[in-house]
């Protein structure tokens, strides 16, 4: 079975704190997206990242794709109070299924 | 969010009933993939469709579940006889041809309540 760790569960910041989340498996993905989600709706795609090494910037967020393709960071600088939300990573298996992490809750407080 | 749309919202059915869950893609995308949220997990994969054919249904619990994507109207997602360990978000997604690399289009989700 193919897991995704992410850490840390939970986050509480205040407003213009940088912050990273990880990602981690032992398996190898095609690709990676990482996908935020408000709560009573559905997950929102911010990026897919398919290359390893690969680096993707989205204004205040850098988004890493583990050399191996295992593993994947999300990095937010100078959170703000519309970045909280809960963050999943999801792994492709090239199957066209999707392995979601376990999520990351962050709360960006003014 | 708003391309592919889910139906109903909410749901609350009684033990032992039946709950169908509707969802239609985004205009263009030819591939449907049902999600589960339980309470306080991550999203599981439940199962592919293409039109008028499942591809892959590995998810799907053995019993009462069952999935269509019919040639025309909405893919629909079927539980018989629900019971309080059903109770979750279903979350349909889709994407065109298998476009897995550009990531999918999520609905708002189903939520279903089993009382």
């Amino acid at each position: 079975t193919q897991l995704l760790e992410q850490s840390p569960q939970f986050l509480s910041i205040q407003e213009g704190e940088n912050l990273t989340v990880y990602c981690n498996s032992s398996s190898v993905f095609s690709s990676l997206q990482w996908y935020r989600q408000e709560p009573g709706e559905g997950p929102v795609l911010l990026v897919t990242v398919v290359t390893g090494g690969e680096v993707k910037k989205l204004k205040r967020l850098t988004f890493q794709f583990g050399d191996a393709r295992k593993d994947s960071s999300l990095h937010i600088t100078a959170a703000q109070p519309g970045d909280t939300g809960l963050y999943l990573c999801a792994g492709n298996t090239g199957f066209q299924k999707l392995v979601f992490g376990t999520g990351t809750r962050l709360l960006v407080s003014p | 969010n708003a391309g592919v749309m889910q139906n109903p919202r909410h749901l609350v059915r009684r033990r032992g009933q039946e709950a169908r869950l509707r969802c239609s893609p985004m205009k263009g995308h030819s591939h449907v993939y049902w999600y589960r949220q339980l309470p306080e997990e991550g999203l599981k994969f439940m199962v592919y469709l293409q039109k008028e054919n499942i591809i892959d249904e590995s998810g799907m619990p053995k019993e009462r579940f069952s999935a269509e994507f019919p040639k025309e109207g909405p893919s629909i997602l079927r539980i018989q006889q629900v019971v309080r360990g059903d109770s979750a978000a279903y979350f349909c997604a889709s994407s065109p041809k298998g476009q897995e690399g550009n990531g999918y289009t999520f609905g708002s989700g189903t939520r279903l309540t089993v009382v």
